[in-house]
């Protein structure tokens, strides 16, 4: 299994852009988050899906939309990139909606906003 | 509200030495309690929760509901350890609270 995957892992962006990160899961994982990891601040939940179809948000998802047409995509749009976007992005799964269950991570893409 | 609080951006320590990092949570209910770890280069990982009182890489961390604190503690540090920590919690939303993690730099 490839586990968690994420496209691309490095992007520059200009305000006002727009893009889509993508994410994909292999193991069939009922939920799927989204999160930005900032100095001083942690990972912060931006979106997040508990099934196909079903999406809802997190802390921080004014500025990205989601979308979750099959299991094992989930991919977060930056409608129009601003500077303040500029993070590190997580994709995470996990098989359940279980609070116990263990997430998996991507290996990030780190988005920067001119 | 839900809140995870790691107060040590950096902990520094020598080879050997005891690692303890703290982490301080607060929530109404009973949470589930989580310490992920970030090697250099790679993803994040799940280390160990508090569920399955399991030790991982020689790490234990104890919840202590009455102080609301899941401190990660290690008896011997290695420099392998050195790494971003983070302390994380979740309750019955499923959704993943992170603090604002520490990193731990173990020093030859």
């Amino acid at each position: 299994n490839a586990g968690v995957t994420q496209t691309p892992k490095f992007q520059v962006l200009k305000t006002g852009q727009s893009m889509t990160l993508q994410c994909a899961q292999d193991m069939n994982h009922e939920y799927m988050s989204w999160y930005r990891q900032d100095p001083g601040m942690g990972l912060r939940l931006i979106h997040y899906s508990v099934g196909a179809g079903i999406t809802d948000q997190g802390e921080v998802p004014n500025g990205y939309n989601v979308s979750r047409s099959t299991t094992e995509d989930f991919p977060l749009r930056l409608l129009s990139a601003a500077p303040s976007q500029t993070s590190v992005y997580f994709c995470a799964s996990s098989s359940t909606a279980q609070g116990e269950e263990t997430q998996y991570f991507g290996p990030g893409t780190r988005l920067l906003v001119l | 509200a839900q809140r995870v609080t790691q107060p040590e951006k950096l902990l520094s320590v020598f080879k050997g030495a005891p690692v303890e990092l703290k982490c301080n949570y607060s929530y109404s209910g009973s949470p589930e309690l989580f310490w992920y770890v970030q090697y250099s280069r790679q993803r994040l990982q799940l280390l160990l929760r508090h569920i399955s009182r399991e030790s991982i890489k020689g790490f234990t961390a104890d919840l202590n509901k009455g102080e609301t604190s899941f401190h990660l503690k290690k008896p011997f540090a290695q420099e392998e350890d050195s790494a971003m920590y983070y302390c994380a919690l979740t309750d019955s939303s499923y959704k993943l609270i992170f603090g604002s993690g520490t990193r731990l730099l173990v020093r030859p």
